[in-house]
């Protein structure tokens, strides 16, 4: 039950696009199109901006985008703004009706 | 409104026990899973239980089978995660979220920190 796996960071500069893979296996992202996202700011409780793959809740900005290609999901941030610089984490359902969180990736706004 | 708001945490010293509780308003409790998430200091977020609403299908994370364990009230709208036989690595802020099921937390508590430390 090892985490799933994502970039430790990724940067770019306002306006542009950033994308963060989560990397699992069959058992879990590549299985199930139950795949979510959170931003984090530290300190700050986790909100969800994408889940079952590619949806966004009511009020997310349709600059966050996700899709998944085999055991790979990913997560879009087009025309990159201050406030996105957080942490960012996937989720997924697996095989053993339980779920797994990525390792996270830190957002940084040049 | 949806609001979760976690209580129980504090200092306890290994092989100690706690519960933590989390108090739900703003929604028809007995329609949602509840999960328990964490993050220890300076580590991710990692998902540990999750209970359905009846309380009929429960479910640990590796880490804290047979430690943990987690139960809901539907007449005070609580949920609890007892922590038993607990460990320094069991330290973190503990979160509950309503879980809509598919690996869909969308609504969090603030969290409640537990230390555990001799």
């Amino acid at each position: 039950q090892s985490a799933l796996t994502q970039p430790h960071s990724v940067s770019g500069s306002p306006g542009q696009s950033v994308t963060i893979s989560c990397t699992g296996t069959s058992s879990d992202v590549g299985g199930y199109n139950s795949v979510s996202w959170y931003q984090h700011h530290p300190g700050k409780t986790p909100k969800l901006i994408i889940y079952d793959v590619d949806k966004r809740p009511s009020g997310v900005p349709d600059r966050f985008s996700g899709s998944k290609s085999g055991n790979t999901a990913s997560l879009t941030i087009s025309g990159l703004q201050d406030e996105d610089e957080a942490d960012y984490y996937c989720c997924s359902y697996e095989r053993r009706y339980t779920y797994i969180f990525g390792t996270g990736t830190k957002v940084t706004v040049l | 409104q949806v609001l979760l708001v976690e209580s129980g945490g504090g200092l306890v010293r290994p092989g100690g026990s706690l519960r933590l509780s989390c108090a739900t308003a703003g929604f028809t409790f007995s329609d949602y899973y509840m999960s328990w998430i964490r993050q220890a200091p300076g580590k991710g977020l990692e998902w540990i239980s999750y209970i359905s609403g009846s309380g009929s299908s429960i479910f640990y994370a590796d880490s804290v089978k047979g430690r943990f364990t987690v139960s809901r009230d539907d007449v005070t709208r609580t949920v609890y995660l007892q922590l038993s036989s607990l460990r320094v690595e069991d330290t973190a802020v503990y979160y509950c979220a309503r879980d809509r099921v598919g690996a869909t937390f969308d609504h969090w508590g603030p969290g409640t920190l537990v230390t555990v430390s001799s």
